[in-house]
């Protein structure tokens, strides 16, 4: 079945620092891929998504590449800011409905 | 467009009642989707409908939890009786044809059983 693996968390990092969160999948087929974000006390936000391979998705300076290859799509941002803290969630489509599935989820804390 | 809406966003019972979750996706928006979210399983899918219709339950914990969708724009999601296991975040997810696989969030509704 599909799956996704994220690096556990928490990451804390220092403002301006370089942000890597690494996710990679197993999937049947042509999966469409996703990172969501989730603020403290609030829902799901889609952050950016990537349709197919070597598709690069991008939104308020972070940006994730759908590498087939290696079956991954991390997370990128070259500096990042204290109001970037969250959780960070990778997802696939199932192909099976509107179906997604989630990793687990990776907790950033960014210090001043 | 106002998003997903839920109510209530907070709610605290004792075990043994009856609590009901609700929801409101966005208008159009065909699929329909809930979650629960807690620190030891993170992020579990429910159930979800389309066009109103349950088609994957098999997310449902046990007997206690039930979901009905009336109508294109009102779902809930009932749980008799409660238990302190079943306190966790619920969250209410809809999206827009077969295709478009993003889903859209509601802020949530935190449970707690006592």
């Amino acid at each position: 079945g599909n799956s996704v693996t994220q690096m556990e968390g928490p990451v804390t990092l220092s403002e301006e620092a370089f942000l890597t969160i690494n996710c990679t999948y197993t999937a049947t087929g042509y999966p469409s891929l996703f990172w969501y974000v989730q603020y403290p006390g609030e829902g799901l936000q889609l952050l950016l998504k990537a349709t197919k391979a070597d598709d690069k998705g991008s939104n308020k300076g972070f940006e994730a590449t759908y590498r087939k290859e290696t079956t991954s799509f991390h997370l990128e941002k070259g500096s990042v800011q204290v109001s970037d803290s969250a959780v960070y969630f990778c997802a696939l489509s199932s192909g099976a409905g509107n179906m997604l599935t989630f990793g687990g989820g990776t907790r950033l804390m960014v210090k001043p | 467009d106002a998003g997903v809406i839920q109510s209530p966003r907070h709610e605290v019972t004792e075990m043994g009642q009856e609590v009901t979750l609700r929801c409101k996706p966005i208008s159009g928006h065909d699929y329909l989707f809930w979650y629960r979210q807690t620190m030891m399983r993170g992020l579990e899918l429910l159930i979800y409908f389309n066009n109103n219709v349950p088609i994957d339950d098999s997310g449902m914990p046990e007997d206690r939890f039930s979901a009905k969708m009336p109508n294109a724009s009102f779902s809930t999601l009932k749980i008799q009786p409660s238990e302190p296991r079943d306190s966790a975040v619920y969250f209410c997810a809809s999206s827009l044809t077969q295709y478009s696989y993003e889903q859209y969030f509601g802020p949530g509704t935190r449970l707690t059983v006592t």
